[in-house]
């Protein structure tokens, strides 16, 4: 079974819709999470962290649920440069990271 | 430079040839990753390491695989007798330890074996 698990997508919205997507983890033990952005051929880049009170950053809510082992992100009011692939990620106590296949977003005009 | 630098950016090489893939972490990062990216695909996971050490090396693929971190700082990842299968970005990704540290990428090693 794999450590972190994504739908690929693609998910094709128009500006301005509120897209989420989710990710569910296999090891009940994991510390920490985050989601990561990554552009065509560049690098992943952090995105935010994910608490289990939830956090916003601007239009960007991420939410933990430990129970089910699942984790979300909601982008509201979508732009043309959310275009990219959203990673779910996921951290052990050893400091291991283990990345989801990641989720395709394209925003249409 | 304040980021994680890799080096070569791009790498041709022909079938059963030897590489070598730099990565230099941020400085005061004692955690230091390999991961390998095929298109389509997140990160996979190769080893990390704590230091000199290896801390996990459970992903390298096969003994063909291996990677050093001799001082702590700069790692070097080696691939042996290359196949075309190993063709990929390489990243590298380095932390502070400690639970919550994000890791952070460099720009990544485009490896082409023809």
């Amino acid at each position: 079974r794999k450590e972190v698990e994504q739908d690929p997508g693609p998910f094709n919205v128009p500006e301005g819709a509120t897209v989420a997507f989710n990710c569910t983890y296999s090891n009940s033990a994991s510390q920490s999470f985050f989601w990561y952005r990554q552009d065509c051929r560049k690098e992943p880049k952090l995105l935010m962290s994910v608490y289990s009170s939830g956090n916003e950053d601007g239009r960007f809510t991420a939410q933990l649920n430990r129970a089910s082992q699942y984790i979300s992100l909601l982008i509201r009011d979508s732009k043309l440069s959310d275009s990219a692939t959203y990673l779910c990620v996921v951290a052990n106590t050893g400091n291991q990271f283990y990345f989801g296949t990641g989720t395709s977003l394209t925003v249409i005009p | 430079g304040a980021g994680v630098s890799q080096t070569p950016s791009n790498k041709v090489t022909e079938k059963g040839k030897y590489v070598e893939l730099r990565c230099d972490p941020i400085s005061g990062h004692t955690a230091l990753y390999w991961y390998r990216q095929s298109l389509g695909q997140g990160p996979e996971f190769l080893i990390y390491f704590q230091g000199t050490g290896a801390a996990d090396d459970s992903g390298l693929p096969n003994d063909r695989f291996f990677a050093v971190r001799p001082e702590g700082s700069v790692s070097t990842l080696k691939i042996q007798r290359t196949e075309r299968g190993d063709s990929a970005v390489y990243l590298c990704a380095s932390s502070l330890l400690g639970s919550g540290n994000t890791i952070y990428f460099g720009e990544g090693s485009w490896l082409t074996v023809v």
